[in-house]
């Protein structure tokens, strides 16, 4: 079935470190791929996505590109800051019914 | 103001009894979902909506039950509320059945059951 994987977090870094948060997803058909955000006390809103195969989504320093043959969409950032401590849920929206499957997601704590 | 509406944020409630959680969005999406939120196993969708009046289940509905007669609410009800429903409620819509459109989120109903 269809399905998203991403890293057992937490996940703890200094401030300037780069970023990588892996997702790797299972789908029939071309699905959509998101990675959102959640910040304490709020929900969820969308970080970046990629619609097809060798997209890339970019927003606030983050990116990650759709990548069909290994089926993933990790997550990367050059330089963390520690604004960036989240909760990071990889996503995809499948073409076959309405449904969004997530992630179980993955906590980034950013120290100064 | 614009966007998706979640209420009450905060509810303590009683084994056995029944409650309704509310979500209400001002853009007209067409889609609607009900997910939970609890440590280990991130978001779950409950019931999701097409439409109004068109209602389906998701990956856990038992004891949730939704109706949806106007485009611009979506509310779940417990209907009779047990401990292991003690969790994070998020409501989120989505405009069209495109795939590559994103999902926005309330900022979710933290219910306490004991």
């Amino acid at each position: 079935g269809n399905s998203v994987t991403q890293m057992e977090g937490p996940v703890t870094l200094s401030e300037e470190a780069f970023l990588t948060i892996n997702c790797t997803y299972t789908a029939t058909g071309y699905p959509s791929l998101f990675w959102y955000v959640q910040y304490p006390g709020e929900g969820l809103q969308l970080l970046l996505k990629a619609t097809k195969a060798d997209d890339k989504g970019s927003n606030k320093g983050f990116e990650a590109t759709y990548r069909k043959e290994t089926t993933s969409f990790h997550l990367e950032k050059g330089s963390v800051q520690v604004s960036d401590s989240a909760v990071y849920f990889c996503a995809l929206r499948r073409a076959q019914d309405d449904k969004i499957i997530f992630g179980k997601g993955t906590r980034l704590h950013i120290l100064p | 103001d614009a966007g998706i509406t979640q209420s009450p944020r905060y509810k303590i409630t009683e084994t056995g009894r029944q409650v309704t959680l509310m979500c209400h969005q001002t853009w007209s999406h067409s889609y609607m979902f009900w997910y939970r939120q609890d440590l280990g196993h991130g978001l779950r969708l409950i019931y999701y909506s097409a439409a109004a009046d068109i209602t389906d289940k998701g990956e856990v509905p038992d004891g949730y039950v939704v109706s949806r007669s106007k485009t611009e609410n979506f509310p779940l009800t417990l209907e009779s509320a047990t401990r292991s429903q003690t969790s994070v409620y998020f409501c989120a819509s989505i405009r069209t059945r495109q795939t590559n459109t994103e999902a926005f989120f309330g900022q979710g109903t933290r219910l306490t059951v004991v």
